[in-house]
């Protein structure tokens, strides 16, 4: 059992550039969601989903596309990436929506804009 | 969103409990307290949660005040393997969005 999988470990853009960092879960969990996470900032939610074709914003959205086409995948994508945006980013995945569901993080995709 | 209060940093000497506290003075009756833990810079990992009562489990024990305006995560042998930074955090009850703050940053001293 993976649990939850991210891709690529390590990126380093250009300003501009685009890309997408890649989430996946083999727990059958309906809720995804991705945060950022900073020096001194703890971790903050860009985006998340509740369910196959259904996602929303977090604290800190702007700069950053989601979409869930299946319940296994929910990519984050950059579309013009900026220094603002260097940072580790995680995805976690709940079984449920309720408050006894609790997350599993990935290992983190760290990204460097330059 | 309820928010969380906590010492950034705390030391404990190996073998001995690690207390560590949260402030949740603006928690709602049906909000729950999660823990979480980051060793270096790995994803965070769970470690319990609880609602009034005190929670029990293989990796530590939960106390939550009676008026739920604080708790205190106890691990109760420390060992160097738990320095990591621990997360108090409140879940929202409407969502399933958790909100992180910046955690106590522990340190277990041989």
């Amino acid at each position: 059992n993976a649990g939850v999988t991210q891709t690529p470990k390590f990126q380093v853009l250009k300003t501009g550039q685009s890309m997408t960092l890649q989430c996946a879960q083999d727990m059958n969990h309906e809720y995804m969601s991705w945060y950022r996470q900073d020096p001194g900032m703890g971790l903050r939610l860009i985006h998340y989903s509740v369910g196959a074709g259904i996602t929303d914003q977090g604290e800190v959205p702007n700069g950053y596309n989601v979409s869930r086409s299946t319940t296994e995948d929910f990519p984050l994508r950059l579309l013009s990436a900026a220094p603002s945006q260097t940072s580790v980013y995680f995805c976690a995945s709940s079984y449920g929506q309720g408050p006894r569901s609790p997350l599993h993080f990935g290992n983190g995709t760290r990204l460097t804009v330059t | 969103d309820a928010k969380t209060t906590q010492p950034p940093s705390m030391d404990c000497a190996e073998g001995r409990a690690a207390n560590l506290p949260c402030n949740h003075s603006t928690i709602s009756g049906n909000e729950y307290v999660y823990w979480y833990r980051q060793i270096h810079s790995q994803g965070p990992q769970y470690i319990i949660h609880g609602l009034k009562n005190n929670e029990t489990n293989e990796m530590a024990s939960l106390i939550i005040t009676e008026d739920r305006k604080s708790s205190t995560l106890i691990l109760p042998h420390a060992t160097l393997r738990d320095t990591a930074v621990y997360y108090c955090i409140v879940r929202v009850a409407t969502g399933n969005q958790f909100y992180f703050g910046t955690g106590t940053s522990l340190t277990v001293i041989p």
